[in-house]
């Protein structure tokens, strides 16, 4: 089965310092990863995602994410932090052969940035 | 303008009250699936539809039904609703059930059972 681990409950960091958010995978081959943002009393918004190719990954607001394959991570960064990127941050991944149409969610961070 | 709309919002009811969450989207969409959101939990999948009157179960489909008769409406029904349902629930649309696929998210309906 796949699965999807985001090892931090909350990432707190000061506005203007780089961030990372962390996630990391198990599926069998490889997977298509995907990064949602929810922000106060709203639903998923789309970030970015990878399917194949670069490893780097650049999305909406700013955002980059790098796939790791070794590693089976796929952290979502950004070289400097707003305060408006204070939100809950989810990672998904779908495997392509696993014949569900089914997105596999993370638990979820909560990135604070603070002023 | 494009979206993935939800009602009510908000719900508050009683337990074994039929309830139904309507879900409706304007891009023509072909995929559309229900998830519920709990703290700690992240997202789980209810249900999830291809196309008209295609639907399938996901992760969590106990107490829910779902039905897909037009392909812009996908309602969420509950028959009987318990207070273990009492969630944030959030429904999602993709222009096809392909996996590259991006899925546009509603703006969400909390639903409280006492």
């Amino acid at each position: 089965a796949q699965s999807v681990a985001q090892p931090e409950d909350q990432v707190n960091v000061a506005e203007g310092n780089p961030l990372t958010v962390k996630c990391t995978y198990s599926v069998s081959g490889n997977p298509y990863l995907f990064w949602y943002v929810q922000y106060p009393n709203r639903g998923l918004q789309f970030l970015l995602k990878y399917i194949t190719g670069d490893n780097l990954v650049k999305g909406s607001y700013g955002f980059e994410a790098e796939f790791n394959k070794s590693q089976t991570s796929f952290h979502l960064k950004k070289p400097s932090a707003l305060v408006s990127d204070s939100a809950l941050y989810f990672c998904a991944v779908r495997v392509p052969w696993a014949g569900s149409y089914q997105l596999t969610f993370g638990k979820g961070t909560k990135l604070s940035v603070i002023p | 303008e494009a979206q993935v709309t939800q009602n009510p919002r908000y719900l508050i009811t009683v337990t074994g009250k039929k309830l139904t969450v309507t879900c409706s989207q304007n891009m023509n969409h072909e995929y559309m699936s229900w998830y519920r959101q709990d703290p700690g939990l992240g997202l789980r999948q209810i249900y999830y539809s291809m196309n008209v009157e295609v639907t399938d179960k996901g992760d969590v489909p106990e107490g829910y039904k779902v039905s897909r008769k037009e392909k812009r409406n996908f309602p969420l029904i509950l028959e009987s609703p318990s207070p273990n349902q009492t969630s944030l629930y959030f429904c999602a649309s993709s222009l096809s059930p392909g996996i590259t696929d991006t899925q546009y998210f509603g703006p969400g309906t909390r639903l409280t059972v006492l």
